[in-house]
């Protein structure tokens, strides 16, 4: 099963305002999770990562803050744009010792940007 | 753009047949990961290939099968093609494994009837 979810299916946020996309994993043992931006007939875009001996992680307009106590994840846009209306998934790997395990994503969540 | 291109872009097939998927992967890259992505889903992890190897597999039958060539482009078989089968596939190229940033290409829409 998947070990990746996503607390809300749809996030409607005003022009301008932050958005802040919340992500849970279950397995402990994930020590690399990554944040992709799907847009409607494209294949998911990489926005941002992060590893777990990190809390917190800033690039362009995004931030990826990670609660290993929690198992939480969550990515912020400041200040959304209409270019940010997407799919967002958050993707987690671990290290099995058995080859690769691939990414494991969740189910995603819509942003969507109300002008 | 992330320099991984897939091909075809859409394609339709009937239940039973076969079908190949080609994806090439960005510039640098030697591993590249297969993904299945149903329609409101998240992608699922197929298999990836690293020096023309399988080196990982996910929850699929063995009717899923792969190659990568010496270029690191790869193909992904499917055989014997079930209505399920219908979904978006997508690969992914990385460099060395699975634990470093993979980037996706568009997808190929394969539609089973």
């Amino acid at each position: 099963g998947e070990s990746v979810g996503l607390h809300l299916p749809t996030l409607s946020v005003q022009e301008g305002d932050n958005s802040i996309i919340n992500c849970a994993y279950s397995n402990s043992a994930s020590d690399y999770f990554i944040w992709y931006k799907q847009e409607s007939g494209k294949g998911p875009q990489f926005i941002i990562d992060i590893r777990s001996n990190m809390d917190k992680r800033q690039g362009q307009r995004v931030t990826v803050l990670l609660n290993k106590t929690v198992k939480h994840l969550s990515l912020q846009i400041a200040a959304t744009q209409p270019g940010d209306s997407a799919v967002y998934f958050c993707a987690e790997s671990w290290y099995s010792g058995g080859g690769a395990d691939g990414l494991t994503f969740g189910k995603g969540t819509h942003l969507i940007i109300q002008p | 753009e992330t320099g991984v291109t897939q091909s075809p872009t859409h394609l339709i097939k009937t239940r039973g047949q076969q079908v190949t998927l080609r994806c090439s992967s960005q510039s640098g890259h030697n591993t590249v990961s297969w993904y299945q992505q149903a329609l409101g889903q998240g992608p699922q992890f197929i298999f990836q290939y690293y020096r023309e190897e399988e080196n990982g597999r996910g929850n699929f039958p063995p009717r899923f099968s792969g190659l990568q060539f010496p270029n690191y482009s790869s193909e992904l078989n499917v055989n014997a093609l079930e209505l399920d089968d219908s979904a978006l596939y997508l690969c992914a190229s990385s460099l060395v494994g699975d634990r470093e940033t993979q980037y996706f290409g568009p997808g190929t829409r394969l539609l089973v009837l």
